[in-house]
C-alpha cells in the first residue's frame, strides 16, 4: 500500500539548532511528496513541494529514492518554527494521503 | 469569503445522534475534500469530490458516514448513530486543479466533534 510515515510524533530542539522531521514513504513510480504546516490556532497549509525544489521559511526537503525519505530539514531552528507538521504523499493522482504529523517544539 | 468555510465550529452530541457537518470552499474550486484529524491517527482521509461526484470514497470509515456536494460547492458530510471513537476535528479542503499534485489544498478550519 502506498503510505507515508513518520516516525517522530514530538521533537524538541532549541533555538538555532538543526532540525530533521523525517518521512518515509512508500509509492511504486515517481511519487509526489509535499510538507504542510498547522501553526498554533491557524489553518494547515502547504509549506512546501518536492516538485518545486523550494527553500521556504529555510526549510529544505530533498527527494531520496534510495532511502524513500521527504525529510524537512532546517539549519538553525526558530522559536516561530514550533507547529504540526505532516508529510503528504499523492496517490493514484486524485488524493493526498498524509503521515501522522510530528510536533515541533522549539525552546528557547 | 476568502477561504474555506466549515460549521459548525464545535458540535457536542449525545451517542446514537445524527450530526451535519458543512464545508463551503473556495469559489471555484473544483475539488473538495475530507479529512478527519484525531490524536494519534494523523490526518485520516475520508472522501474526495470532483464537482458533484465522488471518485474515491474509500477513507469512510463505515457506512454511518455519507457526504454529498451539491452545485459543485458546498458539501456536507453527514454522520449517522454516532458513537465516541467518531470524536475527532472534521476537516475539509479544496482545490483549484483536479489533482492535488498540481493544485495545492486549501484547508478549512475544522468542525470539532465531540461524542458523549
Amino acid at each position: 500500500a502506498q503510505r507515508v510515515t513518520q516516525p517522530e510524533k514530538l521533537l524538541s530542539v532549541f533555538k538555532g539548532a538543526p532540525v530533521e522531521l523525517k518521512c518515509n514513504y512508500s509509492y511504486s513510480g515517481s511519487p509526489e511528496l509535499f510538507w504542510y504546516v498547522q501553526y498554533s490556532r491557524q489553518r494547515l497549509q502547504l509549506l512546501l513541494r518536492h516538485i518545486s525544489r523550494e527553500s521556504i521559511k529555510g526549510f529544505t526537503a530533498d527527494l531520496n529514492k534510495g532511502e524513500t525519505s521527504f525529510h524537512l530539514k532546517k539549519p538553525f531552528a526558530q522559536e516561530e518554527d514550533s507547529a504540526m507538521y505532516y508529510c503528504a504523499l499523492v496517490q493514484g493522482a486524485q488524493k493526498l494521503v498524509f503521515g501522522q504529523g510530528t510536533r515541533l517544539t522549539i525552546n528557547p | 469569503g476568502a477561504g474555506v468555510s466549515q460549521s459548525p465550529s464545535n458540535k457536542v452530541t449525545e451517542k446514537g445522534k445524527d450530526v451535519e457537518l458543512r464545508c463551503d470552499p473556495i469559489s471555484g474550486h473544483t475539488a473538495l475534500y475530507w479529512y478527519r484529524q484525531s490524536l494519534g491517527q494523523g490526518l485520516e482521509f475520508l472522501i474526495y469530490f470532483q464537482g458533484n461526484s465522488a471518485p474515491d470514497k474509500s477513507g469512510l470509515p463505515s457506512d454511518r458516514f455519507s457526504a454529498e456536494r451539491t452545485g459543485g460547492s458546498v458539501s456536507t458530510l453527514t454522520i449517522q448513530r454516532t458513537q465516541q471513537e467518531d470524536s475527532a476535528v472534521y476537516l475539509c479542503a479544496s482545490s483549484l486543479q483536479a489533482s492535488p499534485n498540481t493544485g495545492e489544498l486549501f484547508f478549512g478550519e475544522g468542525s470539532r466533534l465531540t461524542v458523549l
